[in-house]
C-alpha cells in the first residue's frame, strides 16, 4: 500500500490555460474526495465519488471544473480556461468503505497551481 | 449549516509542555470528527478518528476527545517536542453527507 499519490505535484500554467490533474487513491478504497486549500485556510470540499459516481458537488466547482473517475479507480480533475483565483493547492483524498456514514480520509500530498 | 472553529489559530509553546487544542462544530448531529497534521507545503496525515459513539481516542502522546452534545473536541498533546510543530487540523462531516467541513486549523510552533 503505498497510499494516495497525486501528480503532478506542482503546476505553473498561464491565464486561461486548461490543466488536469490525476488521483490515484489507496487500491481498495471506493471513496474519493477532491478539495481545494488557499493559504491559511482549512481545505474546502469540492466533490465526492463513491465507486465511479460523483456523488455530490460543492458550489465551488463552478463550470469551468469537471472531475471523473471514470472506473472507479483513479480521478482525475479538469479545470478550464483558468484563473489567477484558481491559484490554490489541489489536495485529493480516499477512504474506505463503511455500512453507514462516512470513514476515515487518508490524503496525498496534493497538487500546487499556480497561475500566472 | 456546519461550521468549523479552531482556537487557538496560533501557538508557541517550550519543548516538553502538554498541550491543548480545541475544536467547535455547530451541528451535533456527526458521524465521526477527524485530526489531522499537516506540515508547510504538504498534504494532510490523519492522527485520530473519534466516531460519534466514542468520547476519547488514543494514540501515542496524542488524545482527542469528543463532546458531541456540546459541539466540542480536543486534542491533547503529551510532553512537546519540536517535531510536533505543524498545523493541526480537525474536520467533521456535514450531516447527511459524506462533505468534509473543516476548521482553519491551530499553528502550532514547538521551541527546542
Amino acid at each position: 500500500d503505498t497510499g494516495v499519490s497525486q501528480d503532478p505535484r506542482h503546476k505553473i500554467t498561464k491565464r486561461g490555460q486548461n490543466v488536469t490533474f490525476r488521483c490515484d487513491p489507496i487500491s481498495e478504497h471506493n471513496r474519493l474526495y477532491w478539495y481545494r486549500q488557499t493559504l491559511g485556510q482549512g481545505p474546502e470540499f469540492l466533490t465526492y465519488f463513491q465507486n465511479e459516481a460523483q456523488l455530490e458537488k460543492s458550489r465551488l466547482l463552478s463550470d469551468r471544473f469537471s472531475a471523473e473517475r471514470p472506473k472507479g479507480s483513479f480521478s482525475t480533475l479538469e479545470i478550464q480556461r483558468t484563473e489567477q483565483g484558481d491559484s490554490a493547492m489541489y489536495l485529493c483524498a480516499s477512504s474506505p468503505w463503511r455500512d453507514r456514514g462516512p470513514s476515515e480520509q487518508f490524503f496525498g500530498p496534493g497538487t500546487r497551481l499556480t497561475v500566472l | 449549516k456546519q461550521e468549523v472553529t479552531q482556537i487557538p489559530a496560533a501557538l508557541s509553546v517550550p519543548e516538553g509542555e502538554n498541550l491543548v487544542l480545541n475544536c467547535s462544530f455547530t451541528d451535533s448531529a456527526i458521524y465521526n470528527l477527524q485530526w489531522f497534521r499537516q506540515d508547510p507545503g504538504k498534504g494532510l496525515t490523519s492522527l485520530l478518528l473519534i466516531q460519534s459513539s466514542q468520547r476519547e481516542q488514543t494514540s501515542g502522546r496524542l488524545n482527542a476527545s469528543l463532546d458531541k452534545s456540546s459541539g466540542r473536541s480536543t486534542l491533547y498533546i503529551a510532553a512537546s517536542q519540536p517535531g510536533d510543530s505543524a498545523t493541526y487540523l480537525c474536520a467533521v462531516p456535514t450531516s447527511g453527507t459524506y462533505k468534509y467541513i473543516f476548521g482553519t486549523g491551530t499553528r502550532l510552533k514547538v521551541l527546542a
